[in-house]
């Protein structure tokens, strides 16, 4: 299985809601990422997760909230958001341990802030 | 932080012609560099990657050379077909023991090919 998995593949939410997205893989990946991006743009890392301590957080607004309960599951806790926010959000997992290993990415939640 | 610069941002190619992708990044502790092609409405997929102590890869069409000293990569496409239509990122990270990868993408290059 090389998959990762995203819920919801789409999303509506107005500036108030609170929502979350999904993230899941079962490779045994201990290296967990959130990414944003933008159309016609690269990626952006927003978050990394290894052995579900957040290791990395590149200055994002508190308005994401990441949350790693176990090591197959990544969560991004939405509230409050912009329509500057609406975005492609996507998963990625990696190993952490070995040197220099190949990210999964999962297809994607694309999120519509209104 | 690291940097990555990728050029051409677009590329118009006839079918059968090779394609030519370049990369630099500035990070001297990065070493791993790969090549993501993400076609519209999809996830990025890996196409190929390179780690810093190799100078060249290949994969049936694709290749990869490494020029460490002047930090620039590039992806070579030969034969290239309709399907190959898409956008390319390359990317550059450093990786830290416990820590992942902190990839970081260049602007992309939305290559064509025509038929």
């Amino acid at each position: 299985d090389t998959e990762v998995t995203q819920t919801p593949k789409h999303l509506v939410m107005g500036m108030t809601n609170k929502k979350s997205l999904k993230c899941e893989q079962h490779m045994g990946h201990r290296a967990m990422y959130w990414y944003k991006q933008k159309a016609k743009k690269p990626p952006e890392l927003m978050f990394v997760y290894s052995y579900e301590k957040l290791s990395i957080n590149e200055s994002v607004p508190s308005r994401f909230s990441p949350e790693c309960p176990n090591s197959s599951l990544l969560n991004l806790h939405l509230h409050a958001l912009q329509p500057e926010d609406s975005a492609l959000y996507l998963c990625a997992s990696s190993q952490v341990s070995a040197v220099n290993t190949e990210a999964f990415f999962g297809q994607g939640t694309r999120l519509t802030v209104v | 932080g690291e940097n990555v610069e990728q050029h051409p941002s677009t590329l118009s190619v006839q079918e059968g012609d090779s394609a030519v992708i370049k990369c630099t990044y500035s990070d001297s502790a990065s070493n791993y560099f790969p090549w993501y092609k993400q076609e519209l409405g999809k996830r990025p997929q890996l196409i190929i990657d390179i780690r810093s102590n190799v100078g060249e890869k290949k994969d049936q069409r694709i290749a990869v050379t490494l020029n460490k000293t002047a930090k620039h990569f590039s992806l070579h496409i030969t034969e290239t077909q309709p399907e190959d239509s898409a956008v390319y990122f390359c990317a550059a990270s450093a990786h830290r023991n416990n820590y992942g990868q902190n990839f970081v993408f260049g602007p992309g290059t939305r290559l064509s090919v025509l038929p």
